[in-house]
């Protein structure tokens, strides 16, 4: 089975600190996404990478960063965390389309972070 | 801009009986539809996917999922519920050119009652 693992379930940070989030996938999936999920507005992309090094923004970008070094691993960055950015993130994870319009994305449990 | 709208933000039904989610979405070409449902706690898992051919697809647990184009419309049904189904479920809908992209509606809270 994909497993996508998130390095915290919970997270509680201060404002203007450094946070990374941290998503691994052991599938050798070359999509990688996060996305923050808000009472009422569902899930929001907020960054993705098609193949280590390329990012793209998604829908939210604004004060977040990302990282992808390695196929496995995608890091989400908050520069400077803010209270309004108290939210679940999720990562997930998809093959390449391979003569298929799209691939299934599989997630990860998410990370609850609460900015103080 | 693609677009996905679930009406339904809270839905309560009695174990036993039948299902219908909502969801409507806006796409200016084919769209590629997809049912996910996340439990209490949990990340999301896909329950079902339309791409092409077959407008009834069948999925996990016991759900299916009808795309009618002319009411843009691809709502989520389960014959019978269990109390296991209590859940958040989401409709999303990706764009052309295979980039892998998502669409997420708003999501609709499923409460089963005894």
């Amino acid at each position: 089975d994909v497993k996508v693992t998130q390095s915290s379930r919970y997270l509680v940070k201060r404002t203007g600190e450094k946070v990374f989030l941290e998503c691994v996938q052991d599938m050798d999936h070359e999509n990688m996404f996060w996305y923050r999920q808000d009472p009422g507005l569902g899930l929001r992309l907020i960054y993705f990478s098609y193949d280590v090094k390329m990012k793209e923004k998604g829908d939210i970008p604004e004060g977040y960063s990302v990282s992808r070094e390695k196929k496995e691993r995608f890091s989400l960055i908050l520069e400077s965390a803010s209270t309004n950015q108290t939210s679940m993130y999720l990562c997930a994870s998809s093959s390449l389309s391979s003569g298929k319009p799209y691939n299934e994305q599989f997630f990860g449990p998410g990370t609850r972070l609460t900015v103080l | 801009a693609q677009s996905v709208t679930q009406p339904d933000i809270h839905i309560t039904v009695s174990e036993g009986a039948s299902l219908e989610l909502r969801c409507n979405y806006s796409y200016g070409a084919t769209p590629y539809l997809f049912w996910y449902v996340q439990s209490p706690g949990q990340g999301l898992q896909l329950l079902l996917k339309y791409f092409s051919g077959d407008t009834l697809v069948q999925g996990i647990k016991g759900f299916e999922a009808e795309f009618k184009r002319s009411q843009s419309s691809f709502n989520l049904r389960k014959p019978s519920v269990h109390w296991s189904d209590a859940a958040e479920y989401f409709c999303a809908v990706g764009g052309i050119g295979g980039n892998e992209k998502l669409t997420f509606g708003t999501g609709t809270r499923l409460t089963i009652i005894p």
